[in-house]
């Protein structure tokens, strides 16, 4: 059941160019979309998130779209650096009534920044 | 910056023994969650904690699996008779609130389990 995915498993990219990670879910009831950084052996770390009534998210180097119609997400990163290089999460939340809201994650995207 | 902390980094046990995974949620946030990643598979979620009951669970909660707040920090995980097949790394996560603003769930460094 995968209601969050993430089709590419790895990007590379040259430094201070863009990098673009794609991500597409299929529950319609999703409302809420963020994206974690994770390095290993450590936690994801919170990126930059959208709510389902905005179509772009920028903070600094980062910007989330977000398309409804098609499902889809993107992450934009740019210009790129090497200290980007990570796994990349998409994660996906819908409201809950009155109760607390488990994320659902894609499976990340590796993303390698070459100097 | 305030972070989530998860003791311990790494643990090892025997099958059918039982483990306690302790996280130190950030001091003002009231939502509590416990995740895990089994090796090359996705993060998943397990459980959510508020007002000191259980919100939500998945299927992976089983009878095994419970949460405790023993005090007004710690937030802990404990399996009662490990299998093999909980092996993973554990991400304890918290956030302030589920508003309609949505809060941001911020994860713990993680803790290692593997069972013999």
């Amino acid at each position: 059941d995968q209601q969050v995915k993430q089709n590419s498993p790895s990007l590379s990219v040259q430094e201070g160019r863009i990098s673009i990670l794609n991500c597409d879910y299929t529950n319609s009831m999703f409302d809420y979309f963020l994206w974690y950084k994770k390095y290993p052996a450590e936690g994801p770390t919170f990126l930059i998130s959208i709510s389902s009534i905005k179509d772009k998210n920028e903070d600094g180097r980062f910007t989330v779209f977000l398309n409804k119609s098609a499902k889809h997400l993107s992450l934009h990163i740019v210009p790129s650096q090497p200290g980007d290089s990570a796994v990349y999460f998409c994660a996906a939340s819908a409201t809950a009534q009155g109760g607390s809201e488990k994320l659902v994650f894609g499976k990340g995207t590796k993303l390698t920044v070459n100097p | 910056e305030p972070e989530v902390t998860q003791t311990p980094s790494h643990q090892v046990t025997q099958m059918g023994q039982e483990v306690i995974l302790r996280c130190v949620p950030i001091s003002n946030h009231l939502y509590f969650y416990w995740y895990r990643q089994i090796l090359g598979q996705k993060v998943e979620f397990l459980v959510s904690f508020y007002n000191n009951e259980i919100s939500e669970k998945s299927e992976i909660f089983d009878d095994q699996f419970s949460v405790e707040r023993p005090d007004g920090s710690n937030f802990t995980l404990k399996i009662r008779s490990t299998k093999l097949e909980d092996s993973a790394m554990y991400f304890c996560a918290s956030s302030e609130s589920d508003r309609v603003g949505k809060e941001t769930q911020y994860f713990g460094p993680g803790t290692r389990l593997l069972v013999l």
